[in-house]
């Protein structure tokens, strides 16, 4: 079983749309979460950590679920300019800080 | 005034020969990164350091090196290259002592070995 699991898409939705990806993790140990977004062709940047109380971040919602295993990302009032593709992270070893990444879920919209 | 910035952009190389990559930061962080994403999009970690000390050193092959000569530049060399090596590399740095959480990244370097 993969450590970071994640739907790999694409998820074509039309703008204004509300999207959500989910994320499930295999260690229980894990310590912190994060949603991170990847352009074609580019960097990694942090997109928003995940809280276990859930948090928002203007039309981004990130859900932590501990018992589960399970973190979900919600962009409401989808644009073009998110389309991307969304990478759950997970750090599993706070000491470190090892991020282990999931493959990513690629998010279309169109107009 | 790029955070992080990696050369060569791309690098493109015949089986066997042996290559390296340079990555310096200039957030003032303690910690660098080496990562691999492969043409499946998983993106993995490689090495960590902190403060110049090996910390994280995931199951790679030696001829993997990675060189440390101060907190703000992590290289990696490559010896013997194979086919499989081909990926996007990615350095990234953060700043352990502080708890943050970011890691910021590089822009990349794509190799492809022929």
């Amino acid at each position: 079983r993969k450590e970071v699991e994640q739907d790999p898409g694409p998820f074509n939705v039309p703008e204004g749309a509300t999207v959500a990806f989910n994320c499930t993790y295999s260690n229980s140990a894990s310590q912190s979460f994060f949603w991170y977004r990847q352009d074609c062709r580019k960097e990694p940047k942090l997109l928003m950590s995940v809280y276990s109380s859930g948090n928002e971040d203007g039309r981004f919602t990130a859900q932590l679920n501990r018992a589960s295993q399970y973190i979900s990302l919600l962009i409401r009032d989808s644009k073009l300019s998110d389309s991307a593709t969304y990478l759950c992270v997970v750090n599993i070893d706070d000491s470190s800080y090892k991020l282990i990444f999931g493959s990513g879920t690629r998010l279309l919209v169109r107009p | 005034d790029t955070a992080v910035s990696q050369t060569p952009k791309y690098l493109v190389t015949q089986m066997g020969n042996d290559k390296s990559i340079k990555c310096e930061q200039n957030l003032g962080h303690d910690t660098m990164y080496w990562y691999k994403q492969d043409s499946k999009k998983f993106l993995k970690i490689m090495f960590s350091y902190n403060n110049k000390e090996l910390i994280i050193n995931e199951t790679v092959p030696n001829r993997f090196s990675p060189k440390s000569p101060d907190k703000a530049h992590l290289n990696l060399h490559i010896n013997s290259l194979e086919l499989g090596d081909s990926a996007v590399y990615f350095c990234a740095s953060s700043q352990l002592a502080d708890r943050t959480d970011t890691q910021y990244f590089g822009p990349g370097t794509r190799l492809t070995v022929l």
